[in-house]
């Protein structure tokens, strides 16, 4: 059965912290990993992930992608209160329109 | 504005009650899907829509009836539904089937069934 786990489901930390979050995975046919911001309701696209050990950056953000152990790992530096969201994990198969989401890391800082 | 614009963007409806569900996306995407996000799961696919026509529909009970009369257009319409179903329904779009460019959201649709 296909699945992507997300750790920790929250995760409270104070302004200027580094945090890092995870995504695992367990999905056949995988194309890429997906990573969205969710602040009150519209998920906002961050990254997309395809090909392993290449880092991609955006500001404080930064993502990174293992096919070998499947997973992947979202870090921001130098946290902000506007970090707080939570941080959805999804991928996509091969197969059609398939992508996968975990349940959200939600992450919370604090000034 | 993400570009995709859903409507209403609150609904509390009765469980012999019929209403539906509005998305429109001004982005010239080609692929729309609708995603039901209850408390403490993850996002659930319903339905996908490529160029006006359905694609995928993931085992989603017949009270869910989506309709997509454009590329733009997607519809969720709703009746009889259980407590159960309350959440927030999400829309999206991408630019092709597999999403190459990743989804834009819309701002969803709280959904509460009394």
């Amino acid at each position: 059965e296909d699945k992507v786990v997300q750790s920790p489901l929250s995760l409270v930390v104070h302004e200027g912290d580094t945090v890092t979050l995870n995504c695992s995975y367990e999905v056949t046919n995988f194309r890429s990993l997906l990573w969205y911001k969710q602040e009150k309701k519209a998920p906002t696209f961050l990254f997309m992930l395809t090909s392993s050990g290449i880092e991609k950056k955006s500001g404080r953000l930064s993502s990174i992608l293992d096919k070998k152990e499947l997973f992947s790992i979202l870090n921001i530096t130098a946290t902000q209160t506007g970090d707080s969201a939570v941080y959805l994990c999804a991928v996509e198969k091969n197969t059609g329109n398939q992508f996968y989401f975990g349940t959200g890391t939600s992450l919370t800082v604090i000034p | 504005e993400t570009g995709v614009t859903q409507t209403p963007r609150h609904l509390v409806m009765g469980m012999t009650n019929k209403k539906s569900l509005k998305c429109e996306q001004h982005l010239g995407h080609n692929a729309m899907y609708w995603y039901k996000q209850s408390a403490k799961k993850p996002l659930e696919l319903m339905f996908v829509y490529n160029f006006k026509e359905q694609t995928e529909n993931n085992s989603v009970p017949s009270r869910f009836s989506p309709e997509c009369p454009n590329s733009s257009h997607l519809f969720l319409h709703l009746h009889t539904l259980q407590p159960e179903d309350s959440a927030l329904y999400l829309c999206a779009s991408s630019q092709g089937p597999q999403g190459n460019y990743g989804y834009t959201f819309g701002s969803g649709t709280r959904l509460t069934v009394v």
